[in-house]
């Protein structure tokens, strides 16, 4: 069975452009997240969207967001890029509705903003 | 969600037994303690989830007191290719939160030969 697909994996762009970085989850997995992580913050929760929608949230501003299309597969856009946006995005799936389940992640997409 | 205390780094030997302890003091009824392990550039992997008392699989133990206020999470006879972040987390795994995790700083394990 595939693991999690991340696209690219690594991107580098400039101040003010914007991004968008490619998920596919595990085949049969509707649930997907996005999280960040920077030596300075650790891992943070972006996002997480089941069956195309998007059911929880984490607290990052309006210029991050998110979707997910009907075969589950989702896309994280950063608009209006800062240099702070630099770091590692990962993406994680699950079935998504079972409790306590694990997560499997992606590699990730190593984002540099210059 | 719970905050979790764990030591920011511990060092080993191959071959030690390696024990990571975990603080979670406001744990809630509903809460499970997961375990994930992360490898530089790499996404974390699930290690291992209890709720209660101790759970054990082919890679780790985890044992939980009574009182759930701590965990630890036990790594037997640790090889070179074990140095890794650990990240303890805790938090309610119900059905609709199951994409949603909080990690802390991690404990970064260095195993030396």
């Amino acid at each position: 069975k595939a693991g999690v697909t991340q696209t690219p994996r690594y991107l580098i762009k400039t101040r003010g452009q914007q991004v968008t970085l490619s998920c596919s989850p595990i085949s049969g997995h509707r649930s997907v997240s996005w999280y960040q992580q920077t030596p300075g913050q650790g891992l943070q929760f972006l996002f997480e969207y089941f069956s195309e929608t998007q059911r929880n949230k984490g607290n990052f501003p309006g210029r991050f967001s998110g979707r997910q299309f009907s075969n589950s597969r989702s896309e994280m856009n950063v608009s209006t890029l800062e240099l702070g946006d630099s770091a590692l995005y990962l993406c994680a799936s699950s079935l998504g509705d079972r409790e306590g389940e694990k997560l499997f992640f992606g590699s990730g997409t190593q984002l540099s903003v210059l | 969600l719970a905050k979790t205390t764990q030591p920011i780094s511990m060092d080993s030997y191959e071959g030690q037994e390696v024990n990571i302890t975990c603080s979670h003091n406001n744990i809630a009824t509903n809460d499970y303690i997961t375990w994930y392990q992360q490898f530089p550039s790499q996404g974390p992997r699930f290690i291992i989830q209890g709720y209660k008392t101790k759970v054990t699989n082919e890679v780790a133990s985890l044992f939980i007191p009574a009182d759930r206020k701590s965990s630890t999470l036990s790594l037997p006879r640790v090889s070179l290719s074990d140095t890794a972040v650990y990240y303890c987390l805790v938090g309610d795994a119900g059905s609709s939160n199951t994409g949603k995790l909080i990690f802390g700083q991690g404990t970064t394990l260095q195993v030396k030969p």
